[in-house]
């Protein structure tokens, strides 16, 4: 079975800059999170979607961000315009009722705005 | 006061020991309750998950959770120098999301 599958890997922009992240999660996978870990840290929810709903996006910061879930499967996240502490990492994760909501990651994005 | 908090360490211990690593955490109407391994520069990988009190033990792994106490800990047995990473202990609140600890630190010294 593939894994969350995350484009692309590594990303450097200046700020002010947009960028796109995008996941594909599990197959058969209805709930899709998004985080962001900087150094040393946990990671830190950005946005959840059960199939294509987002049901929790307090954490979004959303004059900049935003996510898009179309179809209940693949997903975007976008930052426009990104700032310089918008460097991180950006993790897609999927779950599943059936798996008792263990989370599986993809490998992530490493944004650096210069 | 931090929904999930661990050590950050570093903890060292030496190849041969027992790791332990311990996680409190704030909700009290938590129910799930997992470990991720992290290895630097990679994702977190789930290596436990527990939903009721008491232990649950997979190889070399053991978790342990206290919902009395609000606390949840992992011990690695026989530790290996493959086993150095950083450790995640993460909850899922009462509204389903998923809240991560900062980590600890471990090494495992040959």
């Amino acid at each position: 079975e593939a894994g969350v599958v995350q484009s692309p890997r590594y990303k450097i922009i200046e700020k002010k800059q947009p960028v796109a992240f995008w996941c594909n999660p599990i197959s058969g996978h209805n709930t899709l999170y998004w985080y962001r870990q900087n150094l040393g840290q946990g990671p830190e929810l950005l946005i959840r979607y059960e199939n294509e709903e987002a049901v929790d996006d307090s954490q979004l910061p959303k004059d900049r961000f935003s996510a898009e879930r179309l179809k209940g499967v693949d997903s975007t996240l976008k930052i426009q315009p990104a700032e310089l502490g918008d460097s991180a990492v950006y993790l897609c994760a999927s779950s599943s009722r059936d798996s008792l909501y263990e989370q599986y990651f993809g490998p992530g994005t490493r944004l650096t705005v210069t | 006061q931090k929904e999930v908090e661990q050590n950050s360490g570093p903890l060292s211990v030496p190849e041969g020991a027992i790791a332990s690593l311990n996680c409190t955490y704030s909700d009290r109407v938590s129910q799930s309750f997992f470990w991720y391994r992290q290895y630097s520069g990679k994702s977190p990988e789930l290596i436990m998950s527990i939903y009721s009190n008491g232990d649950k033990e997979d190889g070399r792994f053991t978790a342990q959770l206290n919902k009395a106490s609000q606390y949840v800990s992992l011990l690695i047995r026989d530790s290996q120098p493959s086993d150095s990473a950083t450790y995640l202990c993460a909850v899922n609140m009462d509204n389903n999301d998923m809240r991560f600890g900062a980590g600890t630190r471990l090494t495992v010294k040959p």
